[in-house]
């Protein structure tokens, strides 16, 4: 089951800041939070990942609460090319491995 | 340096049928999941294969089995196909560390049609 709540979609305007929340209230003590997109049923895309600190690459940051019940995604200038499904995962860990666990994902959509 | 290769890109068989769908790890990765994403919904976890053996799986019947080669690549097979196994199959692969899966990277997917 999926441990991670998003909204369904969201709008922004070309060039400003997307910020994408997400829900994952009953997040374990040593499960990351990842961030991928799809964009046109293509695989998904690795963004950002994170356990309870802020992260930030060439792509993005990622806020994570103190509480680690919640994080939020920033794509600090959209462009048109960021219209995708984002999604927020939980990285789960199991006996023998750990497997990305996908919630349902937020519709970006970009427009100029 | 070569992603994760899938094959064949696109298929479509019979109900009844059986399948089998392929995958190529990145370089570097010993480790393999498959996922099964539906039209419009997130992919779903089938299973996961390390050391050429089942780690994890996910909550899908015993018709969805796999295989994994001593060069790291994967088999998914599905028998007795329903109409409802239609969908995108998505390929991972990862390097296993300890007991946890780093740098997961999906393929193309291969998108199975079931008439």
């Amino acid at each position: 089951d999926a441990k991670t709540t998003q909204p369904p979609s969201m709008d922004c305007a070309e060039g400003r800041a997307a910020n994408l929340p997400c829900n994952h209230s009953t997040i374990s003590g040593n499960e990351y939070v990842y961030w991928y997109r799809q964009i046109h049923s293509q695989g998904p895309q690795y963004i950002i990942h994170g356990l309870k600190n802020n992260e930030t690459n060439e792509m993005a940051s990622l806020i994570i609460t103190e509480d680690r019940k919640s994080s939020t995604l920033i794509l600090p200038h959209a462009t048109l090319r960021d219209t995708a499904v984002y999604y927020c995962i939980v990285r789960v860990g199991y006996q023998a491995g750990t497997a990305l666990i996908f919630g349902k994902g937020t519709t970006l959509s970009v427009s100029s | 340096d070569a992603g994760v290769t899938q094959s064949p890109t696109h298929l479509i068989k019979t109900r009844g049928q059986q399948v089998t769908l392929r995958c190529s790890p990145k370089s570097g990765h010993d480790t393999v999941s498959w996922y099964q994403q539906a039209l419009g919904q997130g992919p779903q976890f089938i299973f996961q294969y390390y050391e050429e053996e089942e780690r994890q799986r996910g909550n899908f019947p015993d018709r969805f089995s796999g295989h994994q080669f001593p060069n790291y690549s994967s088999e998914l097979n599905v028998n007795a196909l329903l109409l409802g196994d239609s969908a995108l199959y998505l390929c991972a692969s990862s390097f296993m560390k300890g007991a946890e899966s780093y740098g997961y990277t999906f393929g193309s997917g291969t998108r199975l049609t079931v008439v």
